[in-house]
C-alpha cells in the first residue's frame, strides 16, 4: 500500500523557523513535491527532489533521504502569510504519473 | 508553468443531477489528472485522463459515476453523475508541463449537493 505521513498541525511564530517532517512508504519513487495550499484556494507548488540531498528556493528548503523514505520543508523567516496547509507528495510511477499525497499540514503562524 | 482553466468555480446542485466540469490548459500535455478534495482532507486522485483513449481510474472510482472526456490535448471535462450529498468536493485538474517545476493544478470547483 501507500502511506505518506506528516503532521496535522503545526503552529511557529512569525520570524522564526519551522521544519515540517513528510515520511513515505510506497510500492515505488520517482519524486517527492512540496505543496503550499491556503484554505479555499488551489495548492500551489514549492518545491521538488528526486535525488537525496537539500533544494534551496529563498525562504523555503526541502530536503530528501530516499533510504529513510523521509523528507521536510524548511521555512525561514516565517510571515503571517506563510500560514496554511502543506502538502507533501509523491510522484510513485513513470516520468509523468500522478502524485499521491499526504494528509497536509496545516501551519499557523502567530504574532 | 501551465496555465489551467477550470470552471465551474463552484455549484451547487440537486441531488440525483449531474456536472460537468471543465479544464482548459493553455499548451499540449499528455496527461490530465483529476482530484477529489474533501472538506478538510488531502487531494485523492480520481484518474488519469490521456487523449485518444481511456481514463485510467483509481480504486473505489468508476467510470459510470465519474465519465471523462479527453478530445484533444489541452482539453478534459469530469461529470459527476447522479450527485448524492457526499459527492459534495472541491474536484480540480492537474498537469505537469515541465519535468521538475511541478504540477500546476487548475483554480478548482467547489461542488455542493443538496
Amino acid at each position: 500500500g501507500q502511506n505518506i505521513d506528516q503532521p496535522t498541525e503545526m503552529t511557529a511564530t512569525e520570524g522564526a523557523i519551522v521544519q515540517i517532517n513528510c515520511t513515505y512508504q510506497t510500492s515505488g519513487f520517482n519524486g517527492l513535491f512540496w505543496y503550499q495550499q491556503h484554505a479555499g484556494e488551489a495548492p500551489t507548488f514549492l518545491s521538488y527532489n528526486v535525488l537525496d540531498g537539500l533544494e534551496e528556493k529563498g525562504r523555503f528548503s526541502s530536503f530528501l533521504s530516499r533510504s529513510k523514505g523521509y523528507s521536510y520543508l524548511l521555512l525561514k523567516e516565517l510571515q503571517m502569510k506563510d500560514s496554511a496547509s502543506y502538502l507533501c507528495a509523491v510522484r510513485t510511477r513513470g516520468s509523468q504519473g500522478n502524485l499521491i499525497f499526504g494528509k497536509g499540514t496545516k501551519l499557523s503562524v502567530k504574532p | 508553468s501551465a496555465v489551467i482553466s477550470q470552471k465551474p468555480s463552484r455549484d451547487i446542485c440537486q441531488r440525483g443531477t449531474s456536472l460537468t466540469i471543465q479544464c482548459q490548459v493553455d499548451s499540449q500535455v499528455t496527461m490530465m489528472f483529476w482530484y477529489r478534495q474533501q472538506p478538510g482532507q488531502s487531494l485523492t486522485l480520481i484518474a488519469t485522463a490521456n487523449q485518444g483513449s481511456e481514463a485510467t481510474y483509481e480504486s473505489g472510482f468508476v467510470i459510470d459515476k465519474f465519465p471523462i472526456s479527453r478530445p484533444n490535448l489541452t482539453f478534459s471535462t469530469l461529470t459527476v453523475s447522479n450527485m448524492s450529498p457526499e459527492d459534495s468536493s472541491i474536484y480540480l485538474c492537474s498537469v505537469e508541463v515541465l519535468r521538475g517545476y511541478g504540477y500546476t493544478f487548475g483554480s478548482g470547483t467547489r461542488l455542493t449537493v443538496v
